[in-house]
């Protein structure tokens, strides 16, 4: 089974509207974190938001909220008022192991390609 | 500038030559990992160093590839004999150790592009 699945490969979002990017996981840990990375055409990967596996309240980090609902294993990532500038990939990842003192794996998703119309 | 550094950016070889990325951590972070991206892809886990000690190896870690981090500081990541399918985005993303920041993210550098030809 997937990891991490994204099953948006693209999105189209009117500017200045509300979008939503779909992620769902795999895990049998109990402590575990949620990512999502903006990545630009010129590649770098931008983080944009974190959600601990025992956060209550769901994450948000300016325009960017994660919708994190434990039961459905799913964290969407939702951008409000969407920018021309939002236009990129969009991955999902979760890493794995955060009791642990060694290496934490790190799995990512296949993305979502965002495309913001004016 | 105290991010993540990665040298080259871009990198042409032909197939069967040996190449080297070098990756340059944020100073206080001990944590460093490589990715590989393909096109179309996510960033696939390649090997994961604490300190000096590489921890962690994928099984895409072929043969062909080698990782180091002699000091704990910068890393290198050569591969040799490269094949086509080598070709890809090669990320390295640093992170503190637990207790002295927060486990929340990796800090990516910009990558080394690869295009065997």
């Amino acid at each position: 089974a997937q990891k991490i699945t994204q099953t948006q490969p693209g999105m189209f979002v009117q500017e200045k509207e509300a979008v939503t990017l779909d992620c769902t996981y795999d895990t049998s840990d109990q402590s575990y974190g949620l990512f999502w990375y903006k990545q630009p055409s010129s590649g770098e990967m931008i983080f944009l938001i974190y959600q601990g596996s025992y956060d209550e309240q769901n994450a948000t980090e300016g325009r960017y909220s994660l919708n994190f609902q434990k039961a459905r294993k799913s964290a969407n990532l939702v951008i409000s008022a969407s920018q021309l500038g939002d236009s990129a990939m969009y991955f999902c990842a979760m890493r794995e192991g955060l009791n642990s003192g060694g290496y934490q794996k790190v799995t990512f998703g296949t993305g979502t390609k965002l495309q913001v119309i004016p | 500038d105290t991010g993540v550094s990665q040298d080259p950016r871009h990198k042409i070889t032909k197939r069967g030559q040996n190449v080297t990325f070098r990756c340059d951590p944020i100073s206080e972070h001990n944590r460093l990992y490589w990715y590989r991206q393909t096109l179309g892809q996510g960033p696939e886990f390649l090997t994961y160093f604490q300190n000096e000690a590489q921890l962690e190896k994928s099984r895409l870690l072929s043969d062909r590839f080698s990782a180091e981090r002699p000091k704990g500081s910068f890393s290198t990541l050569e591969i040799q004999r490269t094949e086509q399918g080598d070709s890809a985005m090669y990320l390295c993303a640093s992170s503190p150790s637990p207790g002295t920041g927060h486990l929340r993210e990796q800090y990516f550098g910009p990558g080394t592009r690869l295009t065997v030809t």
